[in-house]
């Protein structure tokens, strides 16, 4: 009965690869982000998608595509991979009101060597 | 570039005492505040929000904004060693809820 659940929770790749992250919920929400925490616990949204469409779109390198087949999920993935994207990343969702929780994932961390 | 600043601790306290913390942000069309809890190794999950000006009180939690100084601050009365963890401010404004997180505090509570 988990709410925001992500796949996997650990990835280890070589830099170059191209790697994909799931992320599906079951709250029935209609709003769904991928936000990014670096090493010193920043944590920065990259992408967000409402009804499946993109509706935020930070300044985030094009390597970097977000795709929702539905509402209920929210994949990401990361082509070329480079160091500096070793973080965790963290899926959430809410509905669209300005003042709704937004609930997340339990994390992917991502290791670049 | 919206901003919101914490200071990064860490913040020590006995317990039982009151932990304060406090955070400021940049824009001044922000229209809601949340207080998130990341424990070390999890997920943030939300302990508070706000949108007036004022204190919002919830069990040993209390959260205060006064948007004239643009200062959100959150108060944990009687803190206990559960309470350490990483709290993370931050502020919501526009359509579709684009949150603007701070990059937290630490919080100790020393037994």
């Amino acid at each position: 009965d988990t709410a925001v659940s992500q796949t996997p929770k650990y990835l280890v790749t070589q830099m170059g690869n191209d790697k994909s992250i799931k992320c599906e919920q079951n709250l029935g929400h209609d709003t769904m982000y991928w936000y990014k925490q670096d090493s010193k616990k920043f944590l920065k949204i990259m992408f967000s998608y409402n009804n499946k469409e993109l509706i935020i779109n930070e300044t985030v390198p094009n390597r970097f595509s977000p795709k929702s087949p539905d509402k209920a999920h929210l994949n990401l993935h990361i082509n070329s991979l480079e160091l500096g994207d070793s973080a965790v990343y963290f899926c959430a969702s809410s509905q669209d009101g300005l003042r709704d929780t937004q609930y997340f994932g339990p994390g992917t961390r991502l290791t670049v060597l | 570039q919206k901003e919101v600043e914490q200071n990064s601790g860490p913040l020590s306290v006995p317990e039982g005492a009151i932990a304060s913390l406090n955070c400021t942000y940049s824009d001044r069309g922000s229209q809601s505040f949340f207080w998130y809890r990341q424990y070390s190794g999890k997920s943030p999950e939300l302990i508070m929000s706000i949108y007036s000006n004022g204190d919002k009180e919830d069990g040993r939690f209390t959260a205060q904004l006064n948007k004239a100084s643009q200062y959100v601050s959150l108060l944990i009365r009687d803190s206990q060693p559960s309470d350490s963890a990483t709290y993370l401010c931050a502020e919501g404004s526009g359509g579709y809820q684009k949150v603007t997180f701070g990059t937290g505090t630490k919080l100790q509570v020393i037994p």
